[in-house]
């Protein structure tokens, strides 16, 4: 069965500092590859994605995450963060296109300290 | 346009009770997909509607869970004989064209 690992479950940060996020997620055929934020309060929403193409992605806010197959990892990162990104994140695998249904990890949870 | 959009928000059942949860998705949507998200855990799929095909309701937990959708717009989740493990926020998503799934505030689900 496919699975995703976030290893880090509360990552606690000052504002300025460097993010870096964990996910693997396990071997099976084709990988599409997603993170998804949490804003206390609000939705679920996309922070980016990866079908295919080039391994490094830009999102939102100045997210980026890196797709490295040999590592089986897809981590979150972020060069300086700010108060407002503390939030919880999702990392998530879908079969095809992510038309059909994902499998998340537990998610982060990520507080910034002003 | 208009998000996906879950009613009731906020749902407090007693055990044994019959609950019902309402997704409207954005229109045009041809795929539905139904989480539920248990306290500390990550969201875990319950059931996938696209189109007119038979539904995947591979993730559905216990015969007491069952959904429909009609055509591409409403869908219902139903939980028959609620039990305290069934508290949870119970979360839609539709997706467009592209394959990306938009996600509702969710339906919080507590089974006293």
């Amino acid at each position: 069965a496919q699975s995703v690992s976030q290893h880090n479950h509360h990552v606690i940060l000052s504002e300025a500092a460097s993010l870096e996020l964990g996910c693997n997620y396990s071997y099976g055929g084709t990988v599409n590859l997603f993170w998804y934020v949490q804003y206390p309060g609000q939705h679920l929403q996309l922070l980016l994605k990866y079908f295919s193409g080039d391994p490094l992605v830009k999102g939102i806010k100045g997210f980026e995450a890196e797709f490295i197959k040999s590592k089986f990892s897809f981590n979150l990162r972020k060069p300086s963060v700010q108060w407002s990104d503390t939030a919880e994140y999702f990392c998530a695998r879908g079969p095809n296109f992510g038309n059909e249904k994902l499998t998340f990890g537990t998610g982060t949870r990520l507080t910034i300290i002003p | 346009g208009a998000g996906v959009s879950q009613s009731p928000s906020n749902k407090v059942t007693e055990k044994g009770k019959d609950v019902e949860l309402r997704c409207d998705p954005i229109s045009g949507h041809t795929a539905l997909y139904w989480y539920r998200q248990r306290l500390g855990q990550g969201l875990e799929f319950l059931i996938y509607f696209q189109g007119n095909s038979a539904p995947d309701k591979s993730g559905l937990p216990s015969d007491r869970f069952s959904a429909e959708r009609t055509g591409e717009s409403v869908s219902t989740l139903t939980i028959q004989r609620t039990q305290q493990e069934d508290s949870a926020v119970y979360l839609c998503a539709s997706s467009s064209p592209s394959g990306t799934q938009y996600f509702g505030p969710g339906t919080r689900l507590t089974v006293t």
